[in-house]
């Protein structure tokens, strides 16, 4: 069973439009959480971590953690074609040493 | 900016040979990953390792052994190649404590197994 489910699998967005994708963890351990960006033929990279409740904000993005929901989200403002991409949401586990993946989100950015 | 090399980047091999898929990291970082990403599955850790000499299972690590003889290198070892086993292949170096420290992938394996 997947510990980190994210949804949608995919969306498509225009050039300028607003991107939101979400994350939920089915692990009350799950505290702390990534967001990874890949890009085709890439190895993924990490976009920003966020543990406090509330938001986490870097440049066009910004991601929103609910503890008690075990729920996270990324927001990206102005989305240009660059950021058409698979993006992964991830938790620590196996005692904090490593990073479990969801499934991750295709997003489409259309000129 | 941190740097993981993988290699070979691509790979065929035949069903019940002997695969090594090799992972040079130059971060100084104690941690390593190795994870297979399939679609529909995200990317699944096989095994990692906190140090040189160490190697720790994940969570699909059957069919796999992994080797990390010094600070820099980490192999992922597959002794008897399997066409379930087809799939690309991404290492990482992480510090710190393991998933509370970003992770740094390599560009990737392609491995095909007929």
């Amino acid at each position: 069973q997947q510990k980190v489910q994210q949804s949608p699998e995919s969306l498509s967005v225009p050039e300028g439009g607003m991107a939101s994708f979400n994350c939920t963890s089915s692990d009350r351990n799950f505290q702390y959480f990534w967001w990874y960006r890949q890009h085709s033929g890439e190895g993924p990279k990490a976009l920003m971590s966020i543990f406090s409740d509330g938001d986490k904000k870097e440049g066009r993005f910004t991601a929103h953690l609910n503890k008690a929901s075990l729920h996270v989200s990324l927001h990206i403002r102005d989305s240009q074609p660059s950021d058409s991409a698979l993006y992964f949401c991830a938790a620590p586990y196996q005692g904090g040493r490593a990073l479990i993946f969801g499934t991750g989100t295709t997003v489409s950015v259309s000129p | 900016e941190a740097a993981v090399t993988q290699s070979p980047r691509n790979k065929v091999a035949v069903t019940g040979g002997k695969v090594t898929l090799s992972c040079n990291q130059t971060n100084n970082h104690n941690n390593m990953y190795w994870y297979r990403q399939d679609t529909g599955h995200g990317l699944r850790l096989i095994h990692y390792s906190y140090g040189a000499g160490s190697t720790e299972k994940g969570d699909i690590p059957d069919g796999y052994k992994a080797s990390r003889p010094s600070q820099e290198n980490f192999s992922l070892i597959l002794e008897l190649a399997t066409p379930s086993q087809t799939s690309v292949y991404f290492c990482a170096s992480g510090g710190g404590t393991g998933g509370y420290a970003e992770q740094f992938f390599g560009p990737g394996t392609r491995l095909t197994v007929l």
